[in-house]
């Protein structure tokens, strides 16, 4: 059975950072495309960012450009979102997701990040 | 970045009944044409991918159309759990999703 299990978020203060983690089980973690998606509160679902097999490819949404990065550990059959420079735009259930020619097939149950002022 | 526009906003239907939910798209997606469904404090769920194909143990009453610009899910017969968000999403130009149709109990 897949699995993604995310953890680390939680309340920080703007300007602060979170380090996002995702723990994968159930499939060949190696072999598949990964993706941050995050739902603010009562809102829509948006796309982050994603890393390809090896890590060695990442692309972002142009909000989080440059004070957000995606990486993995195949050993560890993990995904992480390091987060800085939070605002209150950034406040949002993060979801880890597996790629799958274009769309996103497994979803984890989130963990919630909140940015106070 | 590619806009997708979902109607209606909200559906209000009876269990039973035939759902028809459309997603249109601002510029051609192909079938790069993905449909979710989100119920509350819960993660989305795939329910069809490249814009007909049923994603795994997906009931058969849940169908997806279209290409190009415009696409529609349907549910054949509404069942009491089927009553959620739904969500499209591309996956031709970046991913962006529609901002959702929320299908409620008449």
């Amino acid at each position: 059975e897949v699995q993604l299990l995310e953890s680390g978020g939680g309340l920080v203060q703007s300007g602060g950072s979170l380090r996002l983690s995702c723990a994968a089980s159930g499939f060949t973690f190696s072999s598949d495309w990964m993706h941050w998606v995050r739902q603010a509160p009562g809102k829509g679902l948006v796309w982050v960012a994603r890393i390809n097999i090896d890590g060695s490819r990442t692309n972002y949404a142009d909000p989080v450009k440059g004070r957000f990065t995606i990486s993995r550990d195949n050993a560890k059959n993990t995904l992480y979102l390091q987060v800085n420079s939070l605002g209150a735009e950034d406040t949002a259930v993060y979801y880890c997701t597996r790629g799958v020619t274009g769309a996103f097939d497994y979803w984890g149950r989130g963990t919630l990040v909140t940015v106070s002022s | 970045e590619i806009v997708l526009t979902q109607s209606p906003a909200t559906l209000s239907l009876s269990p039973g009944e035939r759902a028809t939910l459309s997603c249109r798209a601002s510029q051609s997606v192909s079938n790069f044409l993905a449909w979710y469904q989100q119920k509350p404090g819960q993660a989305p769920r795939l329910l069809i991918y490249d814009a007909s194909n049923r994603a795994t143990g997906i009931p058969a009453r849940f169908s997806g159309s279209g290409s190009g610009t415009d696409f529609t899910l349907t549910i054949s017969s509404l069942e009491p759990e089927d009553f959620a968000i739904y969500y499209c999403q591309q996956g031709s130009n970046w991913y962006t999703f529609g901002q959702g149709t929320k299908l409620e109990i008449k």
